[in-house]
């Protein structure tokens, strides 16, 4: 059974930085495309990132260059390093494995339960 | 503002069908398949469709999808109150690459 975990969540006062982790298991992540995805409080789903198979990451334009997707192939983990947090980043965070279609088309088809990032004084 | 426009709510009662939309243009939906999402209260999404109209192991064959022009529909027949979700559409945006629908509130 394919499962992803995700930790690192908590509360970082704003312009902080802060290191989400996802550890799977029941596949590898260097063999997949990862992605993240994140939920705000009452709200939708925002895309974040992705971590292709051959290490290729992209981005939400949104974002502004503020958080680096990476992982650890020797843990079988994939992490989210994002900084200079304002309190429009509070979401919970969700790791997602990627159903690769015919491209660019994609499904996120394995989710984790999150981890929250709360951003406040 | 999502680029995909869901209605915010929906509701049906038991047995019937219901149908929710998903509009986008011809930067995305237009010339990209649609995924949907079924996220129930207080869990992580579930992917439901993709590729417009196939449906992942285990989803009831009463859940299918649609796609013509820019938009798209997901139907869910014989309402079910365990259908009481919330629902995503998604696809390929050229511009702004993986987007998300503002989500469906299905009420049974």
């Amino acid at each position: 059974e394919v499962q992803l975990v995700e930790s690192g969540g908590g509360l970082v006062q704003p312009g902080g930085s802060l290191r989400l982790s996802c550890a799977a298991s029941g596949i590898t992540v260097s063999s997949n495309y990862m992605s993240w995805v994140r939920q705000a409080p009452g709200r939708g789903l925002e895309w974040v990132s992705i971590i292709y198979d051959n290490g290729n990451t992209y981005y939400a334009d949104s974002l502004k260059g503020r958080f680096t997707v990476s992982r650890d192939n020797s843990r079988n983990t994939v992490s989210l390093h994002m900084n200079s947090l304002g309190a429009e980043d509070a979401a919970l965070y969700y790791c997602a494995r990627v159903l690769i279609l015919n491209s660019p088309n994609d499904a996120f088809d394995v989710w984790g339960q999150g981890t929250m990032v709360a951003v406040s004084s | 503002q999502s680029v995909l426009t869901q209605p915010p709510s929906a509701s049906g009662t038991p047995g019937q069908r219901v149908t929710i939309s998903c509009s986008g243009s011809s930067s995305n939906i237009g010339r990209n398949t649609v995924n949907w999402y079924q996220q129930l209260p207080g869990t992580a999404p579930k992917l439901l469709i993709y590729d417009n109209n196939q449906r992942p192991s285990g989803v009831p064959d009463r859940f299918s999808g649609s796609k013509s022009g820019t938009s798209a529909s997901l139907a869910i027949s014989g309402l079910q109150s365990e259908d009481e979700a919330d629902y995503y559409c998604a696809t390929w945006d050229d511009r702004l690459k993986r987007v998300f629908g503002g989500g469906t509130k299905l009420t049974v």
